[in-house]
């Protein structure tokens, strides 16, 4: 059964600050995703993450993905307070085509001013 | 708004009754997700189509839990005699079939939250 672990599971962070979360998983795969979610809202996506070595930034946020220490990181640079939301990870075990996903527990993100 | 839509938003039940949700994908996706979210938990995978064929089951959907897309359009997922145990949002998400993984990103609508009292 294929495991999916962030962590940290909560993290609160000052405006400007750096910091990195991070999303194990437990079986090959070399496709996975971020989410964002924010409170009562639904899941938007941030990055798709499709071979070892993959690096993708959008403002703010930059991910990267190594298959071969199944591991996928998620680094915030100079925090601001609209990054405050919760964070998911989540992989996709089936190569060749997107199917279910396993999601991790998610890791809530706070920016304090 | 093109975007994945469900309805009701909310819905709140008696333990017994049955439920039915609805979901409408982004019109050309031709695969359509259903998800369970618990609170402070990440989405757990139920059931998939592809077109009007439900592919995938999750030993998570008990018998309780039935699933249709008529059409290949929109689904309805049911839960009859509901439990308090099935309060969750009910996520479902589309994506577009293909060799290129880029387009198989799934695309979430805002849920239905149930809550069964």
């Amino acid at each position: 059964e294929l495991k999916v672990e962030q962590n940290p599971l909560f993290l609160s962070m000052q405006e400007g600050k750096n910091y990195t979360i991070y999303c194990n998983y437990s079986t090959t795969s070399d496709r996975l995703y971020w989410y964002r979610q924010d409170p009562g809202k639904s899941l938007e996506s941030l990055f798709v993450l499709l071979s070892n070595g993959a690096v993708k930034q959008e403002g703010r946020l930059m991910a990267s993905l190594d298959t071969k220490a199944r591991l996928s990181t998620l680094h915030i640079t100079a925090a601001v307070h609209d990054l405050s939301a919760t964070y998911f990870c989540a992989v996709d075990p089936t190569s060749g085509s997107a199917r279910q996903l396993t999601f991790g527990s998610g890791t809530q993100l706070t920016v304090l001013p | 708004d093109t975007g994945v839509s469900q309805n009701p938003r909310h819905k709140i039940t008696k333990r017994g009754q049955n439920v039915t949700f609805r979901c409408d994908p982004i019109s050309e996706h031709n695969r359509l997700y259903w998800y369970r979210q618990t609170l402070g938990q990440g989405p757990e995978f139920l059931t998939y189509f592809q077109n009007e064929a439900q592919l995938e089951k999750s030993r998570l959907l008990s018998d309780r839990f039935s699933a249709e897309r008529p059409k290949g359009s929109f689904s309805t997922l049911e839960i009859q005699r509901t439990e308090q145990g099935d309060s969750a949002m009910y996520l479902c998400a589309s994506s577009l079939g293909s060799r290129i993984p880029r387009i198989n990103e799934q695309y979430f609508g805002p849920g239905t939250r149930l809550t069964v009292t």
